[in-house]
């Protein structure tokens, strides 16, 4: 898998969006972009994947660029129960195969009232 | 909306004892996984489990570990002999292959294991 780089940590004002970059430089093209949080002491949350198209769900917005070195996960409003460790991952998405998921640091965004 | 769940939430066990730690994913998941993640360190990969078999294990899933799927519902994870270093939280992830989210992993809320 791809390795991913993102900042340690962010500060956001609740009800403002946040915005989280990640880079993923060497990504290959069959390799997909993962965003899953984690809630203090909890179990990881899946959020959003996308390959080059932006997404959007309920949840949150995945940019891509257009090289697909790197991608930004937007929380469009964030609320103080957003705080949690955000994690990108790059991983292969192919039917039939159970990849496992590759954690690193991710980013603490805190979410300021 | 379904969930995974785990049971116990905090066990408490001295070293050197057996532990199984418990897990019911998802219904129609066909997938399992268990991570591990020792206090203030990364979410660290164990197994995944497909078919009645191992599909994939990290080097921290020594001979120490097994899995097991007893019956229709219950994914188990059983230490044989704990050691100090085994004291993390475990948690138990489904997913779902005939779905279009099929690598989308849902996560159950962990058991602490503590080996004293």
């Amino acid at each position: 898998d791809a390795k991913t780089t993102q900042p340690p940590s962010m500060d956001c004002a609740e009800g403002r969006a946040a915005n989280l970059p990640c880079n993923h430089s060497t990504i290959s093209g069959n390799e997909y972009v993962y965003w899953y949080r984690q809630i203090h002491s909890q179990g990881p949350q899946y959020i959003i994947h996308g390959l080059k198209n932006n997404e959007t769900n309920e949840m949150a917005s995945l940019i891509i660029t257009e090289d697909r070195k790197s991608s930004t996960l937007i929380l469009p409003h964030a609320t103080l129960r957003d705080t949690a460790v955000y994690y990108c991952i790059v991983r292969y998405r192919r039917g039939g195969s159970n990849y496992k998921l590759t954690f690193g640091k991710g980013t603490l965004l805190t979410v300021n009232p | 909306e379904p969930e995974v769940t785990q049971t116990p939430s905090h066990q408490v066990t001295q070293m050197g004892q057996e532990v199984i730690l418990r897990c019911v994913p998802i219904s129609n998941h066909l997938y399992f996984y268990w991570y591990r993640q020792i206090l203030g360190q990364k979410v660290e990969f164990l197994v995944s489990f497909y078919n009645n078999e191992i599909s994939e294990k990290s080097e921290i899933f020594d001979d120490q570990f097994s899995v097991e799927r007893p019956d229709g519902s219950n994914f188990t994870l059983k230490i044989r002999s704990t050691k100090l270093e085994d004291s993390a939280m475990y948690f138990c992830a489904s997913s779902d292959p005939l779905t279009l989210s099929y690598n989308e992993q849902f996560f159950g809320p962990g058991t602490r294991l503590t080996v004293l």
